[in-house]
């Protein structure tokens, strides 16, 4: 399973908008990236996933260049409840079992 | 969408005695779950894969012996911690596949395990 870095920690305020960097230089060709929230004292959530270009749902943007050895997760116009840890994985979809790597902590002041 | 849940949310309970930990996937079926382990401010860390019907398969350094793993059904694995000590408080989560097709997990909302 491909390894991944991201910052240990950010900061922002209410209504900026977020972008949480990963690095997986080894990325395989079979390989999908994702991304997960996870809340103090809660399990992880889902929160996006793509192959490469750009990925958007209602919660967030997912930009993956072309070559893939990064990944850029968005979060537009951030609210205190999204701090959390966000977590890059990256994977085979096929292959179910996830290795967390250390996660980003956001902390959203006011 | 899939729900994951876990139970006990939280358990107490002295050193030597056995902790039974439930998970169960409320509106979708198993075959196969996966138990973690996460201690303050760190990140999760994958313990072991549940399989229905069949052994459980565990990670490196974890001791099959004291975290038995039983998926006795598509809908519920369970974790028992034998003969607890303080070391193996932590909080414990477990998630299911989904079947979207995309590499999606469902997570419990975790079990805290306190051994005096």
């Amino acid at each position: 399973l491909a390894k991944t870095t991201q910052p240990i920690s950010m900061d922002s305020y209410e209504g900026q908008e977020v972008n949480i960097t990963c690095s997986h230089n080894n990325i395989a060709t079979n390989d999908y990236i994702t991304w997960y929230q996870q809340f103090p004292s809660q399990g992880p959530r889902f929160i996006i996933q793509g192959y490469k270009t750009k990925v958007t749902n209602e919660v967030a943007s997912l930009f993956i260049p072309a070559d893939r050895k990064s990944s850029t997760l968005s979060l537009p116009r951030v609210s205190l409840s999204d701090t959390a840890v966000y977590y890059c994985l990256v994977g085979d979809p096929g292959f179910q079992k996830l290795v967390f790597g250390t996660g980003t902590r956001l902390l959203v002041s006011p | 969408g899939a729900v994951v849940s876990q139970h006990p949310s939280w358990v107490i309970c002295k050193s030597g005695t056995s902790v039974k930990i439930e998970c169960r996937s409320l509106d979708f079926q198993a075959t196969t779950m996966f138990w973690y382990r996460q201690f303050p401010k760190q990140s999760l860390m994958l313990m072991a894969t549940s399989n229905e019907g069949s052994k459980a398969t565990y990670e490196q350094g974890v001791e099959k012996d004291k975290f038995l793993i039983n998926h006795a059904s598509l809908t519920l694995s369970t974790l028992t911690v034998t003969s607890a000590h303080p070391e193996d408080s932590s909080f414990y989560i477990c998630s299911a596949p989904g079947t979207s097709g995309y590499n999606e997990q469902f997570f419990g909302p975790g079990t805290r395990l306190t051994v005096l």
